[in-house]
């Protein structure tokens, strides 16, 4: 089962610039989650918001900054990122525990 | 501690061979729920599956068998005369606490070859 959508699938940014990454959830669940995926390392959960309040934060650098306007959409902006943040961004969305990811967006920073 | 082991980095096998990779968890809740998902190269996680700590039952779904273990603490999946389309990196997770945070094994990555 699918239904969550991420767009860029593919983004190439330099380290000054101001992108934003877009998750969509069909699923009508109510928790979603932002995800890093960096090569040879683990899944590094970011964010975490249930009924649109943020409700983890894992620590994550302030040049990352997420928003959830709504149950459906989930956003990721990035600012002045370096070239280690180079990475698959993987969104997810649950309702029961169950997460079912979005296809993710690969991020290259020059 | 909530931890997932996945001690199997990486497992190469031939078209039809039955492989076995191994999770192994830890957890001090008594509710608790076990999943594992497919990485293809594509890179989107596909759920296959989702267990409760009250049911140890085997299952099977295809080619597909998972083998929980509460004594173990292992939660152990099969693919039974793998597939090239198999290869992929597996990945077994631990659902813990609130908000339904989803603790990772490292992942074991697995080349099926012709």
């Amino acid at each position: 089962e699918t239904g969550v959508t991420q767009t860029p699938r593919h983004l190439v940014m330099g380290m000054t610039n101001k992108k934003s990454l877009k998750c969509e959830q069909h699923l009508g669940h109510n928790a979603m989650y932002w995800y890093k995926q960096s090569a040879k390392k683990p899944l590094e959960l970011m964010f975490v918001y249930s009924l649109e309040e943020r409700v983890e934060n894992n620590s994550v650098p302030s040049r990352f900054s997420p928003e959830c306007p709504n149950s459906s959409h989930l956003f990721l902006h990035l600012h002045t990122l370096q070239p280690e943040d180079s990475a698959l961004y993987l969104c997810a969305s649950s309702q029961d525990g169950t997460q079912y990811f979005g296809p993710g967006t690969r991020l290259l920073v020059l | 501690a909530q931890k997932v082991t996945q001690a199997q980095t990486e497992i190469s096998v031939v078209e039809k061979e039955d492989v076995t990779l191994d999770c192994v968890y830890e957890t001090r809740d008594t509710t608790y729920y076990l999943f594992w998902y497919k990485q293809p190269p594509s890179g989107e996680l596909v759920f296959l599956i989702r267990r409760n700590s009250f049911d140890e039952q085997n299952e099977i779904s295809g080619r597909y068998s998972w083998n929980f273990q509460k004594s173990t603490s292992s939660f152990n999946f099969t693919i039974t005369a793998s597939q090239v389309v198999d290869s992929a990196v597996y990945f077994c997770a631990l659902l813990s606490g609130g908000y339904n945070k989803l603790i990772f094994g490292a992942g074991t990555r697995l080349a099926v070859h012709p």
